[in-house]
Parts: structure tokens; sequence; C-alpha cells
């Protein structure tokens, strides 16, 4: 088990281009979240899945934003036409149950200039 | 709006003092609270977690809850230069689902 890994660590991207964010969870974990996190605050919620099932998603996330987590296991994140607002560190964590604590990886950072 | 707020900071303490970190949250119906270190730069890093009322210690770090005034707290006794972070308190809302994080309270620990 090495824990939740998220890919890349370094994103750049000019605006208006789209990016795509893998997270593979750890194995057993049933549920997984993302969340994004500017400078001085904490992580907020954009979205988690239990298994394949998209449960919530944030009301913050715009129709730009989009997750997928196929059969189960490894999940996606797309931003399409990225504005520079996006700039931010996209983390993703897992949790074996709805009330067990979450695992981060290391996060991706993302810089839209 | 499920909200949770802690004092930003800086919080200084000098080496060897129990650094004492605060949280409230609105929703009375959380049931899990958790207890988050995150350094510059790096994602955040569990410490600890407590669901019950009352104190939880592991080693240097205690949790202590009371729901019925809707605050956590983290002491941490024997502070460390090592200590130096930013400290993020998260709680589920009251089916379980879904963790919500304060801003953080940065910890400096002085030398």
């Amino acid at each position: 088990d090495t824990g939740v890994s998220q890919n890349p660590r370094h994103k750049i991207t000019k605006r208006g281009q789209n990016v795509t964010f893998r997270c593979d969870p750890i194995s057993e974990h049933n549920r997984l979240y993302w969340y994004r996190q500017t400078l001085g605050q904490g992580p907020e919620f954009l979205t988690y899945f239990q298994n394949e099932a998209q449960l919530e998603k944030s009301r913050l996330l715009s129709d730009r934003f989009s997750a997928e987590r196929p059969k189960g296991s490894f999940s996606t994140l797309e931003i399409q036409r990225t504005e520079q607002g996006d700039s931010a560190m996209y983390l993703c964590a897992s949790s074996y149950t709805g009330d067990s604590p979450l695992h981060f990886g290391n996060g991706t950072r993302l810089t839209v200039t | 709006q499920k909200e949770v707020e802690q004092n930003s900071g800086p919080l200084s303490v000098p080496e060897g003092a129990i650094a004492s970190l605060n949280c409230t949250y609105s929703d009375r119906g959380s049931q899990s609270f958790f207890w988050y270190r995150q350094y510059s730069g790096k994602s955040p890093e569990l410490i600890m977690f407590i669901y019950s009322n009352g104190d939880k210690e592991d080693g240097r770090f205690t949790a202590q809850l009371n729901k019925a005034s809707q605050y956590v707290s983290l002491l941490i006794r024997d502070s460390q230069p090592s200590d130096s972070a930013t400290y993020l308190c998260a709680v589920t809302d009251n089916y379980g689902q879904n963790f919500v994080f304060g801003p953080g309270t940065r910890l400096s620990v002085l030398p």
C-alpha cells in the first residue's frame, strides 16, 4: 500500500486550455474526495464518490469541472476552458467509510497563465 | 451553510510550551472531528480524530471535544520547532459523508 497517488504533481497551462488530473486512492478505500486549496485557505470541497457513484458535488463547482471514477477505482478531475482563478492545489483524498479519516495524496498544483 | 472556524494565527509559542488550538463548528449534527497538520507546500496529514465528548490523548497530542458548545481543540505538549505548521480542523456532517475544513491556524514554535 503506497497511499493515495496523484498525477501530475505540477501542471502549468494557458488560459482556455483543458486539463485532467488523476488520483489513485488507497486500494481498499471506497470513498474518494476532491478538494481545492488556495494559499492561506483550508481545503474546499469539490466532490466525492462512493465506489463509482458521485454522491455530492459542491455548488461552487461550475459546469467546467467534471469528475469521474470508472469502476470505482481511480478518479479523474477535468477542468475545461481553464481560467486564472482555477490556479490552486487540487487535493485528492480517500477513506474506508464515511466517517473514517481522510488520507490525502500529494496534490496537483495547477497554474493557469 | 456549514462552517468551521479557526483563528488564523499565527500562534507563537516557545519550545517546550503547550500549544492550544481551537475550532468551532456550526452544524450541531456533526459526528466526527479531525485534526490535520499541513507543512508549507505539502498536503494535510492526519494527527488525530475524535468522535465522543471528552479528551483523547495520543503521545504529545490531546484532542478535546465538547459537542454542546460545538467546540473542539488540540493541545500539543512539549512543543517542538518541527511542530511549526498549519493545523486544520475538519468536521463531518451528520451523515458522516462530507468533510468541512476550517481555514487553519498557523503555529510557530520558537527555539
